[in-house]
């Protein structure tokens, strides 16, 4: 079964400042999609990036980028002039590709809290 | 466009009493999802649905719990009878799927469920 793990519980960054929240996952698939989502504490699930394993190219999508390592399963998101509004817990999310048997589930690490001082 | 609708946000009832979450998927979207997050167990997968039939149930804890999709605009998860430990925040989601490809799930606000 596939398995995500993100290793840091809370994590803080200063205004303005750079900080990488990290996730790693297991498959034994060579089709699939990671994502990171934010949940704010109005708990809404937002989809901050999303990466296609079949893709060399880290996604970016303007301040928020990923570093997608897919030999070592690693697919860490990096968020540069950290904003306060970027309070909010993190989650990697994994999910299979086409003819996977999951249907599309996603599996979800345990979350990273991320704290922006002003 | 609307996204996905959930209600009601808040539902607080005593054990024993039954529990209808409701869904407004994304019009246009063929694949809806519900999900459930706790403390303990964090965020999972309870069913899914594609083209309005029941695709994965493997999540849904027991028979206590049941959904339904009669059409493509709306979804239920009924809890019956609710017990304490169903506390939770019960996400809807929903995507495209074609070709046995889901497209990115969109999530709605949540319903946080506390029973007494």
């Amino acid at each position: 079964a596939q398995t995500v793990t993100q290793s840091q519980p809370e994590m803080s960054v200063q205004e303005a400042e750079t900080v990488t929240l990290s996730c790693t996952y297991d498959t034994s698939e060579s089709d699939y999609y990671l994502f990171w989502y934010k949940q704010p504490p109005s708990r809404q699930m937002i989809l901050v990036i999303r990466q296609e394993a079949y893709k060399q190219q880290n996604a970016t999508e303007n301040r928020f980028s990923v570093n997608f390592q897919k030999a070592a399963k690693s697919f860490s998101l990096k968020i540069s002039d950290s904003q306060l509004g970027d309070a909010a817990m993190y989650f990697c999310a994994y999910r299979e590709g086409a003819g996977g048997t999951s249907y599309g589930k996603l599996t979800f690490g345990q979350g990273t809290i991320l704290t922006v001082h002003p | 466009d609307a996204g996905v609708i959930q209600s009601p946000r808040h539902e607080v009832t005593e054990m024993g009493q039954e529990v209808t979450l409701r869904c407004k998927p994304i019009s246009g979207h063929n694949s809806l999802f519900w999900y459930r997050q706790t403390m303990m167990r964090g965020l999972e997968l309870l069913i899914y649905f594609n083209n309005n039939v029941p695709i994965d149930d493997s999540g849904m804890p027991e028979d206590r719990f049941s959904a339904k999709m009669p059409n493509a605009s709306f979804s239920t998860l009924k809890i019956q009878p609710s017990e304490p430990r169903d506390s939770a925040v019960y996400f809807c989601a929903s995507s495209r799927t074609s070709g046995g490809s889901t497209d990115t799930q969109y999530f709605g606000p949540g319903t946080r469920l506390t029973v007494l």
